[in-house]
């Protein structure tokens, strides 16, 4: 069973069109994340929401807009896809360990790997 | 602001040998650190986190770190490599200003030759 799922896992467009990611988690966690990795691997969080209201929201540009219609999905819309969209995008969820002073640890889904030409 | 930083780009150890991925990191406050590995097109594992307590931590597949303030490293080690830890290593620290936001550095690539 497959705690965070993301779909598609590959993804090839042109550049221009809109596209979407799709995450959804099992674990009943409360937050969840999108976070980028470039081609060198380096990692930089883009959006959080808890539950279901956004608590994180990076430098990122406005054709990125995540929604999250209950605390189980989050979904990635992308507009005007550039090629340097091209990435790997890394949906993860976490529940917040109050006891431990949020010291959460996230739980990764496989990866959405999209490729702008 | 916080952040970390992997020095080396990749490790390369034979099986059997220790092995140690370094970390370092600079925050203001006490250190929530953690290490996740990354297997081929994967996505990234938990393998464990330092919050409080003892400065030695265990963590998966038999994985450790060392937490050490005066140094400000957490240094990820194994007493005995195997192929299969071959894998992209990150290190991480929790957001000062985020408990929900960690800030990955930008990961070492462990290569264990047979």
């Amino acid at each position: 069973d497959t705690a965070v799922s993301q779909t598609p896992k590959y993804l090839v467009t042109q550049m221009g069109n809109d596209k979407s990611i799709k995450c959804e988690q099992n674990l009943g966690h409360d937050t969840m994340y999108w976070y980028k990795q470039d081609s060198k691997k380096f990692l930089k969080i883009m959006f959080s929401y808890n539950n279901k209201e956004l608590i994180i929201n990076e430098t990122v540009p406005n054709r990125f807009s995540p929604k999250s219609p209950d605390k189980a999905h989050l979904n990635l819309h992308i507009n005007s896809l550039e090629l340097g969209d091209s990435a790997v995008y890394f949906c993860a969820s976490s529940q917040v360990a109050r006891s431990t002073g949020g010291a959460n640890v996230l739980t990764f889904g496989a990866g959405s790997r999209l490729t702008v030409l | 602001a916080q952040s970390v930083a992997q020095p080396e780009d990749q490790v390369n150890v034979a099986e059997g040998n220790p092995l140690t991925v370094k970390c370092t990191y600079s925050v203001s406050g006490n250190p929530y650190l953690f290490w996740y590995v990354q297997y081929p097109n994967r996505g990234l594992q938990f393998l464990l986190k330092y919050i409080t307590g003892d400065n030695l931590v265990k963590g998966s597949y038999g994985f450790e770190a060392e937490f050490n303030k005066s140094q400000t490293s957490f240094h990820l080690k194994k007493p005995s490599a195997l192929v299969s830890d071959s894998a992209l290593y990150f290190c991480a620290v929790r957001g000062v200003d985020s408990s929900y936001k960690l800030i990955f550095g930008s990961g070492t690539r462990l290569l264990v030759r047979p």
